[in-house]
């Protein structure tokens, strides 16, 4: 299983683009990098999946690096809605099957006036 | 609409009175997974199914059990709760592994 390692928290202002790094040295060739968001006492939601090179939807871009050891969510001019914890999961997305799921514990962002 | 139920929402119980909390999901989904979350520790599996009458273990499977009888629900059963199982716990769905999961509005338990 790829192990994930996130810094614990970061700091922001509304209206910065914020870029949060996700270590996975480990990887194996069929995972791939996923990223979720989390509101305080409610489930975590999906923002955004990639393999490689870059993906980009309506809230955020993810850059996966040719040797995939690591990740970066970028979201760009962050509102004050956008404070929350930010997972970064690593794992084969299986269709009808699937292995054991790591989270992590994730990186608090705080974003201000 | 397409969601992950859960119920109880909370729950206070004592040390050793058995308890079920119950999971369902209407998007037909084969992958199912339970989590408890602790403030500093983030979320960590409890078990997880990958389909009906398959199941196994997560990072933290002591002390509870699982059951897929249909592929909907998915209960997390507590036979002997004790006070370090106080957390805050979440039901997800999945079309399998490491596709977007869908998650229940947790429940959260005190166990006395």
């Amino acid at each position: 299983l790829a192990k994930t390692t996130q810094p614990i928290s970061m700091d922001s202002y509304e209206g910065q683009e914020v870029n949060i790094t996700c270590s996975h040295n480990n990887i194996a060739t069929n995972d791939y990098i996923t990223w979720y968001q989390q509101f305080p006492s409610q489930g975590p939601r999906f923002i955004i999946q990639g393999y490689k090179t870059k993906v980009t939807n309506e809230v955020a871009s993810l850059f996966i690096p040719a040797d995939r050891k690591s990740s970066t969510l970028s979201l760009p001019r962050v509102s004050l809605s956008d404070t929350a914890v930010y997972y970064c999961l690593v794992g084969a997305p299986v269709v009808g099957g699937g292995n054991k799921l790591t989270f992590g514990t994730g990186t608090q962002l705080k974003v201000e006036l | 609409e397409a969601q992950v139920t859960q119920n109880p929402r909370y729950l206070i119980t004592v040390t050793g009175k058995k308890l079920t909390v119950t999971c369902s999901q209407n998007m037909n989904h084969e992958y199912m997974s339970w989590y408890r979350q602790d403030p500093g520790l983030g979320l960590r599996q409890i078990y997880y199914s990958m389909n009906v009458e398959v199941t196994d273990k997560g990072d933290v499977p002591e002390g509870y059990k699982v059951s897929r009888k249909e592929k909907r629900n998915f209960p997390l059963i507590l036979e002997s709760p004790s006070p370090n199982q106080t957390s805050l716990y979440f039901c997800a769905s999945s079309r399998g592994g490491n596709n977007e999961q869908f998650f229940g509005p947790g429940t959260r338990l005190t166990v006395l």
